[in-house]
């Protein structure tokens, strides 16, 4: 498998523009999990979705950001308008269905988004 | 809400030394505890995840210990080789599936 697939790699936009990141989990994944990375809050959960329903999104920091999952295979992260401290990693992961916390989760090569 | 703390945040050794990173978490009450590496512009890699009913797991030349009681974990690397040069981050899954993470140890192998 060609495991976590998440595009673009790199995205420079401007303040106030749409941002659309995607993400292809791992074939028979039931689990799939935004993450964003900063310097100064580290890796924080965003949202995950179990057989493409939205779980938990307590971890969106705000109206601007969105996330859907309209098939198995494929899920968006938006950020509409997009601010500069919006500026972050972005990381898709995505687990098996298995027993609550049996399996590990395995992560995509991020998406560095650059807000100016 | 869970808050992990991995000390140090930053560690330099020659290479063939065994080390040791630590990680702490407020909230005992887990369903497990995983060990990552990433590498600079990189995803995250599963080194180890040990169950809350467990107290080790190895793999390799890596060993990962958890005490929850004391809200403790360490990862200990045995014969360091540059090749290990990386960010380790622990991660804590308190909720099933919701991940802490800690904010990581940057490591250095000299050669």
């Amino acid at each position: 498998d060609a495991g976590v697939i998440q595009s673009p790699r790199h995205e420079v936009t401007e303040m106030g523009q749409e941002v659309t990141l995607r993400c292809k989990p791992i074939s028979g994944h039931d689990y799939l999990f935004w993450y964003r990375q900063t310097m100064m809050r580290g890796l924080e959960l965003l949202i995950y979705f179990n057989n493409n329903v939205p779980i938990d999104d307590s971890g969106m920091p705000e109206d601007r950001f969105s996330a859907k999952m309209p098939n198995a295979s494929f899920s968006t992260l938006k950020i509409q308008p997009s601010e500069p401290r919006d500026s972050a990693v972005y990381f898709c992961a995505s687990r098996p269905r298995g027993g609550t916390g049996g399996d590990t989760q395995y992560f995509g090569p991020g998406t560095r988004l650059t807000v100016l | 809400k869970q808050e992990v703390t991995q000390i140090p945040a930053a560690l330099s050794v020659p290479e063939g030394e065994n080390l040791v990173l630590n990680c702490s978490f407020t909230d005992s009450a887990i369903y497990n505890l995983q060990w990552f590496r990433q590498d600079p512009g990189k995803g995250l890699t599963s080194l180890l995840l040990i169950q809350s009913s467990q107290r080790e797991q190895t793999s390799g030349r890596l060993n990962a210990s958890l005490d929850k009681s004391s809200g403790r974990s360490t990862l200990y690397i045995a014969a360091s080789q540059p090749g290990d040069s990386a960010t380790y981050l622990c991660a804590v899954d308190n909720a099933g599936n919701m991940l802490t993470f800690g904010g990581g140890t940057r490591l250095m192998v000299k050669p």
